[in-house]
């Protein structure tokens, strides 16, 4: 089965403390990105990469960090310097853009901090 | 500054009835959008999208209609079922790989 997973669904993580969220495609997109939701607000991008060993801040990317080893691979770390962690994140990603190409996303974690 | 905004955060509409959800977006050079539709706890789903070269595109019970020189679109489901009660998102692409969404609206369609 193609698609994006995310892991853990739920997550809880003391004050202070770093946390990395998984995210893991078969799907042969070349780009991933990663978007966190609030109550009653829109999905945010925090990063984005289009290849391999590249990526991009997104607009709320302050306090996250991210790599891209593999192509299948786009982990989240949420550090302590994030001020305000607690979120439902969400990955995504796209195939390459050759004409109207949409966003497939994983499941979401839910992040909360403790 | 908010370029992509949905400015209804919730819509109810009795089975059967049009549901009518709108976007309205602030850059002219996006070139393409989409709508999205998500249930709690869940990633959002892709329902629909439209090139910003055509004013309509229609999939089954869903249409999508552009106004560009209004920059605006708005997405038809019609008829409304209980299944559809989700919260919608508009999203229009910027650039090669950038999305950028709106905040969202909920549809509860009533039985």
């Amino acid at each position: 089965d193609g698609g994006i997973t995310q892991s853990p669904k739920y997550l809880f993580r003391k004050e202070g403390q770093n946390v990395t969220l998984s995210c893991e495609q078969n799907l042969n997109h070349d780009a991933m990105y990663w978007y966190r939701q609030d109550p009653g607000q829109g999905l945010r991008l925090i990063y984005y990469s289009q290849i391999v060993n590249d990526f991009q801040k997104g607009d709320i990317a302050e306090g996250y960090s991210v790599s891209r080893e593999k192509k299948e691979s786009f982990p989240l770390t949420v550090t302590s310097a994030q001020k305000n962690p607690t979120a439902f994140y969400l990955c995504a990603s796209s195939p390459p853009v050759t004409g109207m190409n949409e966003q497939f996303f994983g499941p979401g974690t839910r992040l909360t901090v403790l | 500054d908010q370029q992509v905004k949905q400015n209804s955060p919730s819509l109810s509409v009795q089975e059967g009835r049009i549901s009518i959800l709108n976007c309205d977006y602030t850059n002219s050079m996006f070139d393409y959008f989409l709508w999205y539709k998500k249930y709690p706890a869940e990633g959002p789903t892709f329902l629909i999208s439209i090139s910003s070269i055509k004013d309509k595109n229609e999939d089954g019970r869903f249409t999508v209609f552009l106004n560009k020189s209004a920059k605006h679109l708005s997405l038809h489901i019609v008829p409304s079922q209980p299944g559809d009660s989700a919260v919608y998102f508009c999203a229009a692409r910027s650039g090669t790989y950038k999305y950028i969404f709106g905040t969202g609206t909920r549809l509860k369609v009533l039985a």
